[in-house]
């Protein structure tokens, strides 16, 4: 079955490591995106990425990074400068630039800073 | 830009209607409804484009007033299936957020036997 697979499911950072958050899709789709959700915030964009080797930063980017050498992974990193790291983490795709189609996301990493 | 859903929460017998409304101070060329359950991801349920047209998903339906520049999600005879967190996503006109979705804070809605 196609969708996007999101990993680790639950992750521990210890105050001034960076960690990688792992995206892949088999969907086939153009577009890539990493949300965060914090309680009674909503899904706020991180990064997006439309195309291969081709990013973007969202609307709360600083202290992370992304990647994309592959159609089908979108690695999310979140570094040491990220002040407050601790939230869900959600993972999209969509079959490009036209919105005409939904948005398909992974079921999320948790991130805890302990 | 953060459209604004209305009401935070809505507590349902089953069987009971609701509406959930998406608000937004920008010229909308879309908006985007979605479910979450607790800890899942959210499910993308209907996209409605601007034109002012209606869709409908089983009991789920939705509207897009593009002059008002709101949606509003309506849910007829809920189930208990139907709780979640709905979320409502739209996008610019005018390339305001670069083409992507900005999310609203969401919706809970709680159906009870």
């Amino acid at each position: 079955d196609g969708g996007i697979t999101q990993s680790p499911k639950y992750l521990f950072r210890k105050e001034g490591q960076n960690v990688t958050l792992s995206c892949e899709q088999n969907l086939n789709h153009d577009a890539m995106y990493w949300y965060r959700q914090d309680p009674g915030q909503g899904l706020r964009l991180i990064y997006y990425s439309q195309i291969v080797n081709d990013f973007q930063k969202g609307d709360i980017a600083e202290g992370y990074s992304v990647s994309r050498e592959k159609k089908e992974s979108f690695p999310l990193t979140v570094t040491s400068a990220q002040k407050n790291p601790t939230a869900f983490y959600l993972c999209a795709s969509s079959i490009g630039t036209n919105k005409n189609y939904g948005y398909t996301f992974g079921s999320g990493t948790r991130l805890t800073v302990v | 830009q953060q459209p604004v859903q209305s009401p935070q929460a809505v507590i349902l017998r089953e069987g009971e209607d609701a509406v959930i409304n998406c608000s937004s101070s920008k010229a909308l060329y879309s908006v985007h409804w979605y479910r979450q359950k607790h800890g899942e991801a959210p499910v993308f349920l209907m996209i409605l484009l601007k034109g002012g047209e209606q869709k409908g998903h089983e009991k789920i339906s939705a509207s897009f007033n593009e002059k008002k520049q709101q949606s509003s999600l309506y849910l007829t005879a809920s189930q208990l299936s139907y709780s979640g967190t709905y979320f409502c996503g739209t996008e610019d006109s005018y390339g305001g957020s670069q083409g992507n979705l900005i999310f609203g804070k969401g919706t809970k809605l709680s159906v009870k036997p």
